[in-house]
């Protein structure tokens, strides 16, 4: 099983600030089979990024994903105030399918 | 516009059954692997199973292997989760999510239903 391991766990920033949130796997992943998702209280996750770098259908070009192999990034170029939430990254490169423990970012 | 709505959530005591449903729409449900996703309160996202187009292919996480069985109806538009021997540490919301690929990444996501398991 590949573990992700996120980091931080919390990071506090203001809107307009640049936010930078890592996930790193046990092991490679093969063809950057790596998603990022957004989660808000009390809603289901939303897609973000795809194939660490492609973003989902309708997702502003202040997100950004990189990586490859094991260590991968999500940058949020300037934050706005509906960005501060939860984020997971999962790899579906092989069985079973794994989650992050998540990043929240939160407004300082 | 594609939607999941989950059914047959609620409280169970350990060791029971429960069978949750998702109906799907807005999409050719039979075109793509689907997904149960569950989180429990304050925690974050666990995979639990996911199931072929066609349902003869089926994997699950390691603590869930022998009690939980997901399946799924295409004629109609249906996909399914049958837990058993249900434990405290089952108690989450369960998401049914709809695959893009081949058991790849989730493009569409339920509301959730919350099963809690609790004498």
């Amino acid at each position: 099983e590949i573990v992700l391991t996120q980091s931080p766990g919390t990071l506090s920033l203001s809107p307009g600030e640049r936010a930078t949130l890592s996930c790193r796997a046990s092991q490679s992943i093969g063809s950057s089979y790596l998603a990022w998702y957004q989660q808000k209280p009390g809603q289901a996750p939303r897609l973000l990024i795809y194939g660490a770098s492609s973003r989902a259908t309708g997702i502003p070009d202040r997100f950004s994903g990189s990586g490859s192999g094991t260590d991968f990034t999500l940058t949020i170029s300037r934050l706005e105030p509906e960005d501060f939430a939860v984020y997971y990254c999962q790899q579906y490169g092989s069985s079973p399918r794994t989650f992050g423990q998540g990043t929240k970012v939160e407004s300082k | 516009e594609v939607q999941l709505v989950e059914s047959g959530g609620g409280l169970v005591q350990p060791g029971g059954s429960l069978r949750l449903s998702c109906v799907a729409s807005g999409f050719t449900f039979s075109n793509y692997w689907m997904t149960w996703v569950r989180q429990a309160p304050g925690k974050g996202l666990e995979w639990v199973a996911n199931i072929k187009q066609d349902g003869s292919d089926r994997y699950y996480v390691d603590s869930v292997e022998g009690r939980f069985t997901i399946s799924r109806d295409n004629a109609k538009n249906s996909l399914f989760l049958q837990m058993n021997s249900l434990r405290a540490e089952d108690t989450a919301v369960y998401y049914c999510a709809k695959n893009r690929g081949s058991g790849s990444y989730v493009d569409y996501w339920g509301q959730g239903t919350l099963v809690t398991v609790s004498s």
